[in-house]
């Protein structure tokens, strides 16, 4: 099955402060996703990434850099936190270059910016 | 980019009736509308997802359907039970060969009652 975390759990930063979000994947997927969760906003894409040494721009980037340095990993880095990122953020991978559109999500990282 | 909606935000239903949760799309170029479950604390799971060739899809108790034309889909629960009880997310595959990415709606709370 589908194997995907995340690192850490629950973080709590303070405002300016620099964050850095881990995803690890071991379904040797060559796509990967960070998404926020809202109330009220359902899942929002930031950046995604096709492989190693790639990424994109998703719908909500400002404020979010991505690293993909392998194809298991996925970082998501808040140079400078602002409460107004405090959100629950899931990644996930996928292979959409199968034909299977199906993302598998980590357990989520639960960010509160202060 | 494309946009999803999706209706209600909140749905009661007793237990062992049905449930159904409505989407609309805006790009008639998506061709994949995958459904994920999301139990509080956890990360969201496909449950059931159409593709465009399709007009309906039906697991065990779960039917989706697909009217290209008028670019919605809808998700059915029949026979409705308490561990139907979750937050429910359409999706809509945006075009372009490989991204892999959705849109997502902003989730529907499912409370199944006895």
């Amino acid at each position: 099955e589908a194997a995907v975390t995340q690192s850490p759990r629950n973080k709590v930063a303070v405002t300016g402060g620099k964050v850095t979000l881990s995803c690890n994947q071991t379904n040797n997927h060559n796509n990967m996703y960070w998404y926020r969760q809202d109330t009220g906003h359902g899942l929002r894409l930031i950046h995604y990434s096709y492989g190693a040494g790639s990424t994109e721009k998703g719908d909500i980037p400002d404020g979010y850099k991505a690293s993909r340095p392998s194809q298991e990993n996925f970082s998501l880095i808040l140079e400078l936190a602002t409460p107004s990122q405090t959100s629950v953020y899931f990644c996930a991978s996928g292979e959409p270059t199968g034909g299977d559109y199906e993302q598998y999500f980590g357990p989520g990282t639960r960010l509160t910016v202060l | 980019g494309e946009q999803v909606e999706q209706l209600p935000s909140i749905l009661r239903v007793q237990e062992g009736s049905s449930a159904s949760i409505n989407c609309s799309y805006e790009d008639s170029a998506s061709n994949y509308f995958p459904w994920y479950k999301q139990e509080p604390g956890e990360n969201p799971k496909l449950i059931i997802d159409i593709r465009s060739n399709m007009e309906r899809k039906q697991i065990q108790e779960l039917i989706v359907l697909l009217d290209k034309k008028a670019k919605r889909f809808s998700l059915h629960i029949t026979d409705t039970q308490p561990g139907d009880s979750a937050m429910y997310f359409c999706a809509a595959s945006a075009p372009g060969a490989n991204t892999g990415k959705l849109t997502f709606g902003h989730g529907t709370i499912l409370r199944v009652h006895p």
